[in-house]
């Protein structure tokens, strides 16, 4: 693994089915997030950790729900998918969680019919 | 609210220079952000500036004037490559980064 990696790249999903969207990193970042960008948004952050075993909602947290097992995951579970939360899914992690850079995985593009 | 203001879409000519501007109104300001964003792909990160003035780095530059909740980013020497959007983002007072919503710079030949 190098870096950031997110899977499914791609995924179409019936309305009220639970899915996850896995995230993983290599680079011992103590912060990870989950961010969902939609055309002519900027993105937007769901859930944070600012370190392993801690969690904290971010802009548009509703339908959504975060775990932080160990360093290197952060899945992100949608309990009962609707439509509204078809967009792409960004994971992105930083050393902590101050003035540092933040690097995103490449990706998830869900769609709830 | 917090807001980020960026132009949605700019366009310029190869080898020129273009300055694409952002300011923003936040609850509190821990620096500025610019990443650079190719369609279908992830941001990635070009400049932070947390101090007024100009941060050089190659062929991109970034300004920040904290007084007037205003940056820009300066791209010189514009490459083909160059095409993709450009992420503002100001870190608030509980460390959380607030995106613009981007600007789509098309350069053309």
């Amino acid at each position: 693994i190098a870096g950031i990696t997110q899977a499914p790249t791609s995924q179409i999903l019936a309305a009220g089915r639970r899915m996850t969207l896995r995230c993983t990193q290599d680079m011992r970042h103590n912060a990870m997030y989950w961010y969902r960008q939609d055309l002519g948004l900027g993105l937007r952050l769901i859930h944070y950790s600012n370190t392993a075993g801690t969690t904290g909602k971010g802009e548009v947290p509703d339908g959504y729900s975060v775990s932080r097992a160990n360093t290197d995951d952060f899945p992100l579970t949608l309990a009962s998918a609707v439509p509204s939360q078809t967009s792409v899914y960004f994971c992105a992690s930083s050393a902590s969680s101050g003035h540092n850079e933040q690097f995103f995985g490449p990706g998830t593009r869900l769609t709830v019919l | 609210g917090q807001n980020i203001d960026q132009p949605t879409e700019m366009t310029a000519t190869e080898g020129a220079i273009v300055q694409i501007n952002c300011t923003y109104q936040t609850s509190g300001f821990n620096g500025l952000f610019w990443y650079q964003q190719h369609a279908g792909e992830a941001p990635t990160f070009l400049s932070y500036n947390v101090l007024d003035g100009l941060e050089e780095k190659g062929r991109f530059s970034s300004f920040l004037s904290r007084s007037k909740g205003y940056s820009y980013l300066l791209l010189k020497e514009l490459q083909m490559k160059d095409s993709a959007s450009y992420l503002c983002a100001v870190m608030d007072s509980n460390y959380q980064l607030i995106w613009g919503a981007g600007t789509k710079l098309i350069i053309k030949p």
